[in-house]
């Protein structure tokens, strides 16, 4: 089937060690979003790929990188975790900006 | 901002019954989508309504949008218990989804 794989499920880091984050997608969509979700709080945009295209959003931490080396495959690197980082983060895809398909999520920890 | 704000933010029902839940926006959209969450997991979509577009339906679900009212509404039929989740409204308009904050449906069997 056709989906959205993130890896890994869970990650625990130390405070101040970089992290990666992974996506791969079989959708073939041109599409790749990443967000930060908090507990009990609404999925927040951190950036998308549009193509090739990066668009960071305004309000996004420079802490937080993007890329795409190719079309199936985004990752999210997170140059210095704080405690403040720990969060759900979900990958989407979707075909132009039509219906988002979203990936199972990575749990971040840091202690 | 075009941040979607559901209303309430968490319902309780009994299985069987009827659950609703209200979106408001507040600029222009292209088109405005429900997503699912189940707990600890990732959004699944529902369904899209473009922004010339009232109502529309899917299976057990009823959306409808009144671009003059700046709203939407979802609406859940003979509820179940696997429907419990939280609900998400997202709008896109000039920038990608941006999501409200979502209404926590309980449906107790």
């Amino acid at each position: 089937d056709a989906m959205v794989i993130q890896n890994p499920r869970y990650q625990v880091t130390q405070f101040g060690k970089p992290v990666t984050l992974s996506c791969s997608q079989t959708l073939n969509h041109n599409v790749m979003y990443w967000y930060q979700q908090k507990s009990s709080q609404a999925p927040k945009l951190l950036f998308h790929y549009y193509d090739k295209d990066f668009n960071n959003e305004a309000d996004t931490p420079d802490n937080f990188q993007s890329r795409r080396p190719n079309t199936s495959f985004c990752f999210l690197d997170i140059r210095s975790p704080g405690l403040g980082d720990a969060a759900m983060y979900l990958c989407a895809t979707s075909l132009y900006l039509d219906e988002q398909f979203f990936g199972p999520g990575t749990r971040l920890t840091v202690l | 901002s075009q941040q979607g704000e559901e209303d309430p933010q968490a319902l309780s029902i009994q299985e069987g019954e009827n659950a609703t839940m209200n979106c408001s926006y507040k600029t222009s959209i292209n088109n405005l989508q429900w997503y699912r969450q189940n707990s600890g997991r990732g959004l699944v979509h529902l369904i899209l309504i473009r922004s010339n577009e009232r109502e529309k339906h899917s299976g057990r679900l009823r959306v409808t949008l009144d671009t003059s009212k700046k709203s939407s509404s979802l609406l859940i039929t003979a509820s179940r218990a696997a429907d419990t989740a939280s609900y998400f409204c997202a709008t896109e308009g000039n920038t990608p989804l941006v999501f409200g904050k979502g209404t926590r449906l309980s449906v107790i069997a």
